[in-house]
């Protein structure tokens, strides 16, 4: 089934060691979302991707970069995490045309010790 | 900038019908979403409306009134699994910008009650 994939579903790491957190679309969607969700909170937009043309949220820190090598992969790197940055982080995609519907992957838990 | 309101939590009773509503504030409209989230989980999506009236899908509807920046997610013959939070979301073309991009409301926690 076509799908959007993230990996890995929990990560831990430590106050200011980097983390990388992947997603992989099979759904050929030219749109990738990453959100940033804490608890009891809304997904909060960082950053999304039009094809290869990268959108920042003006509030998304500088601690926080994206990269997409091709359509199908996008990553979400943070430089240097702090206790703050412990999160669900929410990768989506969406389709060219008028619906565009959202379509999120299962999330990966970041726990920073 | 954008603005998304949603009322915090909600309490219903299961079989009966609850109305979320959500006002928003925003350049570029192009579409509001209603997606549903339970603890832990992902969202997922239920509804979308792009033009003023009602959608309906099953148990769920949507309405959509653009001149006044409003819409309602109505579910009918609720059920206990349908206690979750639910999130309206806006895609906008924010102005100046290239793209849209799609941005949540805070959510309303909805518990469902014997």
């Amino acid at each position: 089934d076509a799908m959007v994939i993230q990996n890995p579903r929990y990560q831990v790491t430590q106050f200011g060691k980097p983390v990388t957190l992947s997603c992989s679309q099979t759904l050929n969607h030219n749109v990738m979302y990453w959100y940033q969700q804490k608890s009891s909170q809304a997904p909060k937009l960082l950053f999304h991707y039009y094809d290869k043309d990268f959108n920042n949220e003006a509030d998304t820190p500088d601690n926080f970069q994206s990269r997409r090598p091709n359509t199908s992969f996008c990553f979400l790197d943070i430089r240097s995490p702090g206790l703050g940055d412990a999160a669900m982080y929410l990768c989506a995609t969406s389709g060219r045309g008028l619906a565009g519907v959202a379509h999120f992957g299962p999330g990966t838990r970041l726990t920073v010790l | 900038g954008q603005n998304i309101d949603q009322p915090t939590e909600m309490t219903a009773t299961e079989g009966a019908i609850v109305q979320i509503n959500c006002t928003y504030q925003t350049s570029g409209f192009n579409g509001l979403f209603w997606y549903q989230q339970h603890a832990g989980e992902a969202p997922t999506f239920l509804s979308y409306n792009v033009l003023d009236g009602l959608e309906e899908k099953g148990r769920f509807s949507s309405f959509l009134s653009r001149s006044k920046g409003y819409s309602y997610l109505l579910l009918k013959e609720l059920q206990m699994k349908d206690s979750a939070s639910y999130l309206c979301a806006v895609r906008a073309l924010p102005y100046g910008g290239a793209t849209n991009k799609l941005i949540f409301g805070t959510g309303t926690l909805l518990a469902v009650q014997p």
